[in-house]
């Protein structure tokens, strides 16, 4: 069984200033990792996904994460934030062993909040 | 192309209706999940279908709840006998083929009163 922990459940930032939202998983088998973004009262938008090679992954909005296989970590980063960016956001993984479930395994979430 | 659609929005039931909640997947998209986000928590699975099967239902309550995905029409989730426990957020999600990232709908927020 596959886990996912969101080391932060709050991440206060300044406007223009980087952030970092850490996530870890737990598998015994190979997972595609991915980050979700939650805004209020609205569905997930994909942000970016790792499926297989080049470990740096960028998505939209400009942010990107980096998997690491030996910490097994997915972290989220954005040199620079906008208020815009305020938000939750969620980390999750995906068995892709053959015959393994289909779902996804998300974090508890991480909310960011932006400030002027 | 239009994305995964969820109806209604929002939904008020009151202790003991049943709630019955529909998701059309985008185009293309035979593979449907259902999820719960309950106030606090994280998403949780709780069923994979494909048309007309049922594939992973282990999120699923053992009582009460029933999902299905026909042929024709919508994916819909059914809780009968609602409690105050199930008052949360229910995403819909759909992907193109196994394996793929899932892209989720706007959700159904179910209110138990």
């Amino acid at each position: 069984a596959q886990s996912v922990t969101q080391l932060d459940s709050q991440v206060p930032v300044f406007e223009e200033a980087p952030v970092e939202l850490r996530c870890n998983y737990s598998s015994s088998v190979s997972v595609y990792l991915f980050w979700y973004v939650q805004y209020p009262n609205q569905g997930l938008q994909l942000l970016l996904k790792y499926l297989s090679g080049s470990t740096l992954v960028k998505g939209i909005n400009g942010f990107e994460a980096e998997f690491n296989k030996s910490q097994t970590s997915f972290h989220l980063r954005k040199p620079s934030v906008h208020i815009s960016d305020t938000a939750e956001y969620f980390c999750a993984v995906s068995d892709i062993t053959q015959g393994g479930s289909e779902k996804l395994v998300f974090g508890k979430g991480t909310k960011l909040t932006v400030n002027p | 192309n239009a994305g995964v659609m969820q109806n209604p929005r929002h939904l008020v039931r009151r202790r003991g209706q049943e709630a019955r909640l529909r998701c059309s997947p985008m185009k293309g998209h035979s593979h449907v999940y259902w999820y719960r986000q309950l106030p606090e928590e994280g998403l949780k699975f709780m069923v994979y279908l494909q048309k007309e099967n049922i594939i992973d239902e282990s999120g699923m309550p053992k009582e009460r709840f029933s999902a299905e995905f026909p042929k024709e029409g919508p994916s819909i989730l059914r809780i009968q006998q609602v409690v105050r426990g199930d008052s949360a957020a229910y995403f819909c999600a759909s992907s193109p083929v196994r394996l793929s990232e899932q892209y989720f709908g706007p959700g159904t927020r179910l209110t138990v009163t």
